[in-house]
Parts: structure tokens; sequence; C-alpha cells
């Protein structure tokens, strides 16, 4: 069975600093893997989608990698604002993207 | 520019009660999932669909039910509410795979079962 982690639950840093949020997953046969930001009360939007022939993926000021082998994807945000403040969720998926198997997130906190 | 609409946003129950929750989405996915979100156990999926007239079990079925008898809509039934069915719903929906697509998601439902 796929189990996915992330740590920390948590995380707190000033505006300004470029960071990183980790996910690590157990089986290493994925179809993709994503990234979401979910807002207090809200439902997750999309950030970034690594296929699992991809190393990485770029969006403005962030970027995904993936890193199959070991079973690791990082977020980084550059530049870090008060925006970004969210809860950061992983997920891969296996074969035909039927369904993900979720981390239970990263709590972002920007400090101004 | 509507997506996925989730109805209704908030519910209190009581045990036993029964009721349904819908989702609509206006984006054509084959695609769509029901999920529950429960604090420190993150999103875990109840049921699926991977087309109209199509249902299948997720990670945490028992206690749901659900139909697609049309594209656009998905509806998750509670026959006899839990309180252990206490949670926040989402629904999420996709293209068909082929070209790998992010899932998008409604804004949930928080339901309390008393």
């Amino acid at each position: 069975k796929q189990e996915v982690t992330q740590i920390p639950a948590a995380l707190s840093v000033p505006e300004g600093e470029n960071l990183v949020l980790n996910c690590s997953f157990t089986d290493s046969a994925i179809y993709n893997l994503q990234w979401f930001r979910q807002d207090p009360g809200k439902g997750l939007t999309s950030l970034l989608l690594i296929q699992s022939s991809q190393r990485e993926q770029t969006s403005g000021r962030l970027n995904a990698s993936l890193d199959k082998s070991s079973g690791r994807s990082t977020l980084y945000i550059a530049a870090s604002q008060p925006g970004d403040s969210a809860t950061y969720l992983c997920a891969v998926s296996d074969f035909g993207n039927e369904k993900l198997t979720f981390g239970t997130g990263t709590r972002l906190t920007i400090i101004p | 520019n509507a997506g996925v609409t989730q109805t209704p946003k908030f519910r209190v129950l009581k045990t036993g009660q029964s009721m349904t929750l819908l989702c609509a989405q206006d984006m054509n996915h084959e695609y769509m999932y029901w999920y529950r979100q429960d604090p420190g156990m993150g999103l875990r999926l109840i049921h699926y669909s991977v087309g109209e007239g199509t249902t299948a079990k997720g990670e945490v079925p028992d206690g749901y039910n659900v139909s697609r008898l049309k594209k656009q809509n998905f509806l998750l039934g509670l026959e006899s509410a839990a309180p252990s069915q206490t949670s926040v719903y989402f629904c999420a929906s996709s293209l068909a795979p082929g070209a790998p697509q992010p899932q998008h998601f409604g804004d949930g439902t928080r339901l309390s079962i008393l």
C-alpha cells in the first residue's frame, strides 16, 4: 500500500526567504506526483504535476522535483511572500491517474 | 467559470439520518472522485467514477454509496449517518488518462453528525 509522508507538519519562515517542502512515498511505481495548495476553509488548488518520466516542473516561483528511485519529491518556493501562507499537500497517483494517495500536508506560514 | 461545485457547503445531521451530497462539474471531465479529509489523516478516497454510469470503491467506501447518472454530476449518499462520518468532504474531477492532468477540487462540504 502506498504511503506518502510530509515532514515537517508545520513551518514558519520570514518573508523573502527561499524554502523547501519535502514529500516522500514508499512505492516508486507511480504515474505522476502532484503538489496542491489548500487555503483555510477551501478546496485544493493544483500547483504542479510531474509525470513519472520527468525530473522537475516549474511555475513562476515554484519548482518541484521528483526522484522516483529514492521515493522523494521537493517543492521549492523562491522569495517567499505572505500570500504563500497555506497548507501544501503532495499526492501520488497509480497508473491511469485513477487514485491519488495524499500526504497529510505541511502548513506554511510566511512571517511579514 | 464554475469548475467543481459542491452542494451543500455545511450540514448538521443526527445519527441515523440520511443525506446526499451533490457534486457538479462543467469541464466535461470523465473522472470524478469523492474524498474525505480528517485531521491528521490527509485526504482519503471514498469512491470514484471513470465515466457516466460507472462507480468504483476507493480506500474508505463503507457507509457510503454513489451514483453517476449524468457525466457532469456525482452524488455521494449516506444512508444512515454515524458520528464517525463527521468530516470535510471534497469532490474532484479530472480528464481521462492519456495525458496526465491534475484533479480539480470543489470547496468542500463540512458535515457534522451528532
